[in-house]
């Protein structure tokens, strides 16, 4: 079972806005604003689209933003495009013993 | 451009002992920055192994702590892991990776497969 919890699959058609949930507890997600999500399509390694909850690596598209509430973070992706699909994993900074935890990951479809 | 590189067997025995190899490219390790280990079993989701600050200060996940030994060698520009008593739950994509402020992780290696089995 991951630390992180997630939906297994979230869904769309090309353009609509959707958005993808991740909650922890008030030792990982709710006590650091380090949340990550990353974007892993198949066959291909994980690529950081969102580090520190809402900011943005240099080349991500601005149609992907990141949240925070509480115990809860969340990824947006707003004019969803074809090349979207992907799976999406959501990690958190757990202090010094857990480190680094993970989501179980969300199996984002196109429709 | 950073890059990452992992290297080591593709097939380990039941019980034996697991080691791999990060080669970082386009960076230097003494200059910083965390590197650690992430895998994920097939059809399954990340799992963070260890990870190791540039001076040598280790972290490990609590569940696999007695396992595993991640080190560095600045000089070569590399960081290793060792996972011990394998069995066929440590069969996985091992991926290595630059973690920033230790909190996430900007580069990847392109991930190698281990299998364990006799």
């Amino acid at each position: 079972q991951s630390a992180l919890t997630q939906p297994p699959s979230a869904s769309g058609s090309p353009g609509q806005s959707v958005t993808i949930s991740c909650t922890g507890t008030s030792s990982d997600v709710g006590a650091y604003n380090y949340v990550s999500w990353y974007q892993q399509h198949p066959g291909k390694a994980p690529k950081l689209m969102i580090s520190e909850v809402t900011k943005r690596p240099s080349g991500v598209p601005d149609r992907f933003s990141g949240s925070k509430s509480g115990n809860t973070a969340s990824l947006t992706v707003s004019g969803l495009q074809a090349e979207d699909e992907a799976d999406y994993y959501c990690s958190s900074y757990a202090g010094s013993n857990n480190f680094v935890v993970f989501g179980g990951g969300t199996k984002l479809t196109v429709l | 451009q950073v890059q990452l590189q992992e290297s080591g067997p593709g097939l380990v025995k039941p019980s034996e002992t697991l080691s791999l190899t990060c080669a970082v490219s386009g960076y230097s390790i003494s200059s910083g920055y965390y590197w650690g280990w992430i895998r994920q079993p097939p059809g399954k989701g990340l799992e963070w192994i260890a990870s190791i600050y540039h001076s040598g200060t280790t972290y490990y996940n609590p569940s696999l702590k007695s396992r595993v030994t991640i080190s560095v060698d600045t000089s070569k520009d590399q960081f290793s892991l060792r996972l011990s008593s394998v069995t066929a739950a440590d069969t996985a994509m091992y991926y290595c990776a630059r973690l920033y402020g230790g909190e996430y992780a900007d580069y990847w290696g392109q991930g190698t497969l281990v299998t364990v089995s006799s």
